[in-house]
């Protein structure tokens, strides 16, 4: 029940195009659910974070949609650029926990 | 500008040799983290420090050990490392509450001879 289901795997879109990665959650005491992005041989870094009273949240060319019947969110990367080639992390917490459950990353390349 | 500093980058060790991995903070921030990161996964969170009051994992082996002597640093010690003990290891701090984001360092990368 604690874990992030994530999709796909590893994700090649071309540039200009949009990338989408999906996570899906069980636990609905779950309320906070931020997006990393990790470069090979760094740290994650957040991205863009939303809570589930709102259904998107847009960041310059990253959205994230939200479906809380459906328990699942979404990153939307609109006008996909080489340099947004990384792993990506869908995570969810909940109050009171500091502790971030991770979803299995989605590696995303972008090609000219 | 660091904020999260880990310190080595790369760490090699001989099985079975204890070794031990730093972090400092510039944020001041009560929470510290230390996950494990394998090749291709997602970070793994070994334990956590909340002020000085240590949350160990319940599946965090006891090879595994950490310290908090102040706000600004941790350390992880690894007292009999296994070939199985190879990875990137990151250290993380937040702000303690629900919408606060972690921060982490670019992690040091430990191989087992």
């Amino acid at each position: 029940q604690q874990q992030v289901k994530q999709s796909p795997q590893s994700l090649i879109v071309q540039k200009g195009g949009i990338s989408i990665i999906n996570c899906a959650y069980e636990n609905t005491a779950f309320d906070y659910f931020p997006w990393y992005q990790q470069f090979p041989g760094k740290g994650p870094a957040l991205l863009i974070a939303i809570r589930p009273d709102v259904s998107e949240k847009k960041e310059g060319r990253f959205t994230i949609s939200f479906n809380k019947s459906a328990k699942q969110f979404s990153l939307h990367i609109m006008d996909s650029q080489p340099g947004d080639s990384a792993t990506y992390f869908c995570a969810a917490t909940t109050e009171g926990n500091e502790k971030l459950t991770f979803g299995t990353g989605t590696r995303l390349t972008i090609i000219p | 500008d660091a904020m999260v500093i880990q310190n080595p980058r790369y760490q090699v060790t001989q099985f079975g040799k204890p070794v031990t991995l730093s972090c400092s903070q510039t944020l001041n921030h009560n929470v510290m983290y230390w996950y494990q990161q394998k090749s291709s996964q997602a970070p793994k969170l070994l334990f956590h420090y909340y002020d000085k009051d240590f949350n160990n994992e319940a599946d965090t082996p006891d090879n595994f050990q950490s310290r908090r002597p102040n706000t600004s640093f941790c350390f992880l010690d690894i007292r009999s490392p296994g070939l199985g003990d190879a990875a990137m290891y990151l250290c993380a701090t937040s702000r303690p509450g629900l919408y606060q984001p972690q921060h982490f360092g670019d992690g040091t990368r430990l191989s087992i001879l």
